[in-house]
């Protein structure tokens, strides 16, 4: 069975500060897709990126990046010089794909709060 | 703009009332998902579907059904509500088999049901 564990339960930091998420995996399939969700106070998820097991390479998005590392499991999520908007709780996601039948079943992680004051 | 729409944002309801959800997606994805999302649990899966008429038990359906008789339509209900089915739900949709995996989902904005 797939798992997703984020150890994080909420992390306050200040303006401007760098702040990491930790997500770690565990699954038996050799093709599986990673996910990072934003969950505003709004309610409503928003996606922000997702990762086949077949790229490792990281990416970065304006002030998010990604780092994705199979030999540890791990798919770690960082903002850069974090804003208030950025105050919100965040899901790591595993999705795996082999045989078709998983009909794109998410897995998702604890969530890790995060909180930005100014 | 591609929407997952979910009737209600704030419910409270009785133990013991049967309790219907409702969930419309405009995006004409085969995949529809119900999950209930508790602090420190993440979100859980209760059931999802693959096509009309079709349904799958998710991680804990326990005191749940579904039915799903027009595509776009994905209805949770609580046959008879209890105490422990307080909880955010969230409603999501996704394209079909093998290409919804690689796409993840589309969500709704959620319904907060309390139970009382």
């Amino acid at each position: 069975a797939q798992k997703v564990t984020q150890a994080q339960t909420e992390i306050s930091v200040v303006e401007k500060e760098d702040v990491t998420l930790d997500c770690v995996y565990e699954t038996r399939d050799t093709t599986y897709y990673l996910f990072w969700y934003k969950q505003p106070p709004s309610g409503e998820l928003v996606f922000l990126i997702r990762r086949n097991s077949f790229d490792e390479q990281n990416e970065i998005s304006g002030r998010y990046s990604w780092n994705f590392q199979k030999s540890t499991s791990s798919f770690n999520f960082t903002i850069t010089a974090s804003q208030v908007v950025d105050s919100a709780v965040y899901f790591c996601a595993l999705s795996e794909a082999s045989g078709g039948t998983s009909y794109g079943k998410l897995t998702f992680g604890q969530g890790t709060i995060l909180t930005v004051h100014p | 703009d591609v929407k997952v729409t979910q009737s209600s944002r704030y419910l409270v309801k009785r133990t013991g009332e049967k309790v219907f959800l409702e969930c419309v997606q405009d995006m004409d994805h085969e995949n529809m998902f119900w999950y209930r999302q508790d602090p420190g649990l993440g979100l859980r899966l209760i059931y999802f579907s693959y096509d009309v008429k079709m349904k799958e038990k998710g991680d804990i359906p326990e005191g749940y059904s579904v039915s799903r008789e027009k595509k776009e339509r994905f209805s949770l209900i609580l046959e008879s509500a209890s105490t422990n089915q307080t909880s955010m739900y969230l409603c999501a949709s996704s394209l079909g088999e093998g290409t919804g995996a690689a796409y993840g989902y589309t969500f709704g904005s959620g319904t907060r049901l309390t139970v009382v």
